[in-house]
């Protein structure tokens, strides 16, 4: 069965600092994978998305994220991370609307 | 306009008392749909519409009613509100001949007292 593990429920890093927000994913067959965030008081917003090709794919504010098959994962990085990245991030899977979302991860930042 | 709105944003129910929320949006998407999320768990799909055909998932079939009049509408029936049913609920559509974004509203968070 298709699922997705976000092994972090809070991350918290300095601003300006890297960040590396991890995902696994069971999925058979060649997965669609998605990142999205929900900024307080927001629905989710897509910031990138994994179709089989290029295994590093680029996102919106400075996001991107790699595929990787051998590891089943596909974390989300940002090279400097800013206060207004503060929110909720889903890793999921699936076709079309029919998603599967990990529990979450919850990103501070510090000042 | 890559809006999907939802009404309303808040909703206090009675436990037994039926609950209705509303979605529109004007993407002229083929697919709607309706997610549940309650805190510290993933968003879960409850049920959807690609065109007029419903189709609901096996956990949630007798717990959850939609409707869908035309293409830009759809709502969430909940006939006897039980405590459980507290949560955010999500709407998103997507367009599934292209495969494009799944654009998901604000939600609307229900409270049943």
């Amino acid at each position: 069965a298709q699922s997705v593990t976000q092994p972090d429920a809070r991350v918290t890093v300095s601003e300006g600092a890297s960040l590396q927000l991890r995902c696994k994913y069971s999925y058979f067959g060649t997965p669609y994978l998605f990142w999205y965030v929900q900024y307080p008081r927001q629905g989710l917003q897509l910031l990138l998305k994994y179709y089989p090709g290029d295994p590093v794919v680029q996102g919106v504010n400075g996001f991107e994220a790699e595929f990787s098959k051998s590891n089943s994962s596909f974390h989300l990085r940002k090279a400097s991370v800013h206060w207004s990245d503060w929110a909720v991030y889903f890793c999921g899977t699936g076709n079309t609307g029919k998603l599967i979302f990990g529990l979450g991860t919850t990103l501070q930042v510090q000042p | 306009d890559t809006t999907v709105k939802q009404n309303p944003r808040y909703k206090l129910a009675r436990v037994g008392k039926p609950v209705n929320l509303i979605c529109s949006q004007t993407m002229n998407h083929d697919t709607m749909y309706w997610y549940q999320k309650k805190p510290n768990q993933a968003p879960k799909l409850l049920l959807f519409y690609y065109d007029k055909i419903l189709n609901r998932e096996a956990d949630t079939f007798e717990k959850f009613q939609s409707s869908r009049p035309n293409n830009s509408f759809c709502s969430l029936y909940i006939g006897s509100a039980g405590l459980e049913y507290s949560a955010m609920y999500l709407c998103a559509s997507s367009s599934r001949d292209t495969n494009t974004e799944v654009f998901f509203g604000k939600g609307t968070r229900l409270t049943v007292v």
